[in-house]
C-alpha cells in the first residue's frame, strides 16, 4: 500500500527562526500533497495543495510567505515555516495522493509536532 | 462547498459495548467518505473509506461504517470496543477529481473498564 514518510516528527525552534518540514511518498508518485494544521483539540485545516512542478495553491487566511511549500519531485514535498513565532506552534500533517486508490491514495504521513520557543 | 458534522465531541463507552460515532456530510454528488482514527501526538490512520459500491464498509480493527444516501450520514460502527480503541475519531469527505478532503471536527472516544 501507499506509504507517506514525514519528518521530524518532533521539533523545537527559537522564535525567528526557519524549520522544515519533509513529506515523501515511498511507494509511489505523488502528483498532489496536501499540507493540513491541526490546533491543539481541533481538527485539521487545510492550508494548501501541491502539485508537483508548480506553485502551491493556499486556503485563504494562509500566509504563503510564511509556510513555503515546494513540490520539486514526485515524491518530495517540502514546508518552511519562515520566521517562525510561538503562534505557529501545532501539529502539522501532509496527505499525498498519486497511490492505486481511486481517489489517488489518500495517505497521510505521521505528522510533525512544532514547538516555537 | 463539502462539509463534515460529527456531532458529538466525546463519547464514553465501557469496554465491550457497542459503539457508533455519528458523521453526515454535505457534498453535492457522491462523496469519498472516510473514517480516520487519531491517537495522541500520533498522525492519522484510515480505518476505511468508501468510494462506490456496496454501502457497509469493512475497515481495519473490527470497524464499519454505513453509507446512507438520504441521510447524508456515515456512521462508524464496533460491535464491541476494546480499551485500546480511545483515541480520537474524524470523519472526512473527499472531492472526487480535485481530491481535497474536508474533516469533521472529531469524536473523542474515552473506554472505561
Amino acid at each position: 500500500g501507499a506509504v507517506v514518510s514525514q519528518h521530524p516528527s518532533r521539533v523545537i525552534c527559537k522564535s525567528g527562526t526557519s524549520v522544515k518540514i519533509e513529506c515523501r511518498s515511498l511507494d509511489f508518485q505523488a502528483t498532489t500533497m496536501f499540507w493540513y494544521r491541526q490546533f491543539p483539540k481541533q481538527s485539521l485545516m487545510l492550508m494548501a495543495t501541491s502539485n508537483e512542478g508548480s506553485k502551491a495553491t493556499y486556503e485563504q487566511g494562509v500566509e504563503k510567505d510564511k509556510f513555503l511549500i515546494n513540490h520539486a519531485s514526485l515524491t518530495l514535498s517540502t514546508l518552511t515555516v519562515t520566521s517562525a513565532h510561538p503562534e505557529d506552534s501545532s501539529f502539522y500533517i501532509c496527505s499525498a495522493s498519486g497511490g492505486d486508490s481511486p481517489a489517488g491514495g489518500y495517505t497521510f504521513g505521521s505528522g510533525t509536532r512544532l514547538t516555537v520557543v | 462547498a463539502q462539509s463534515v458534522t460529527q456531532p458529538d465531541i466525546h463519547i464514553t463507552v465501557s469496554e465491550g459495548a457497542s459503539l457508533e460515532l455519528r458523521c453526515n456530510y454535505s457534498y453535492g454528488a457522491t462523496p469519498y467518505l472516510f473514517w480516520y482514527v487519531q491517537s495522541p501526538g500520533q498522525g492519522l490512520q484510515l480505518l476505511l473509506k468508501y468510494f462506490s459500491g456496496d454501502t457497509l464498509v469493512q475497515g481495519i480493527k473490527g470497524f464499519e461504517a454505513e453509507f446512507k444516501r438520504s441521510q447524508s450520514s456515515f456512521n462508524l460502527r464496533k460491535p464491541s470496543v476494546h480499551w485500546s480503541d480511545a483515541a480520537e475519531y474524524f470523519c472526512a469527505v473527499g472531492a472526487r477529481g480535485y481530491q481535497k478532503v474536508t474533516f469533521g471536527t472529531g469524536t473523542k472516544l474515552q473506554v472505561i473498564p
